[in-house]
């Protein structure tokens, strides 16, 4: 099973600033299968990013994905308001997986 | 738009099976292109795979749940279930039914959650 360790555990920052969420596997993981995706309280997790680095249907430009093998990278260029989530990271290799999340707070 | 609704106890005693299920609407479960699967999530923590089944009936399961874990389907009502039996506290979480996208293996839609809670 391919573990997911995704870092910081949380992240504060204030609005307009940028995030960056990591994603470390415990062996390579084939890009095509790497997901990220946003939760918030009480909600189901929603997707935002695709193979690594493609936007999902409504994901706005300023999230990006990025890395490839075993480090993968969530940016959020200007943090909004409604970006104040948990994002988890998942990988599908023989079977899915996820990371244990990132807390993005307001400062 | 595809929406997936969960349905089943939200309190289950302990030793005994845990029954969900999950309806789909706006697709069709016999589309060859997903994999119907669950996930939960225990409370304040990640996501954990249950497991998932195709439309053909072919399933796959988190090893760690494989033994107690079984998913089904029904065509004829557009619904996929899932059962896990022996429940412990350790089972409490809320579970969500899914769609896996096998263009790229990632989930695309979710359903809103249910928590099933076991005690006695």
């Amino acid at each position: 099973e391919i573990v997911l360790t995704q870092s910081p555990g949380t992240l504060s920052l204030s609005p307009g600033e940028r995030a960056t969420l990591s994603c470390r596997a415990s062996q390579s993981v084939n890009s095509k299968y790497l997901a990220w995706y946003q939760q918030h309280p009480g909600q189901p997790p929603r997707l935002v990013i695709y193979g690594a680095s493609s936007r999902a249907t409504g994901t706005p430009d300023r999230f990006s994905g990025s890395g490839s093998g075993t480090d993968f990278t969530l940016t959020i260029r200007r943090l909004e308001p409604e970006d104040f989530a948990v994002y988890f990271c998942q990988q599908y290799g023989s079977s899915p997986t996820f990371g244990q999340g990132t807390k993005v707070e307001i400062k | 738009q595809v929406q997936l609704q969960e349905s089943g106890p939200g309190l289950v005693k302990p030793s005994q099976t845990l029954s969900l299920t999950c309806t789909v609407s706006g697709g069709s479960i016999s589309d060859g292109g997903y994999y119907w699967t669950w996930i939960r999530q225990h409370p304040g923590k990640g996501l954990e795979w249950i497991g998932y089944i195709y439309y053909s009936g072919t399933t796959d399961y988190n090893s760690s749940l494989k033994s107690r874990a079984t998913i089904s389907l029904d065509t004829s009502k557009n619904q996929f279930s899932l059962k896990l039996t022996s429940v412990t506290a350790a089972d409490t979480a809320v579970y969500y039914c899914a769609r896996i996208s096998l263009y790229a293996y990632y989930v695309d839609y979710w359903g809103q959650g249910t928590l099933v809670t076991v005690s006695s």
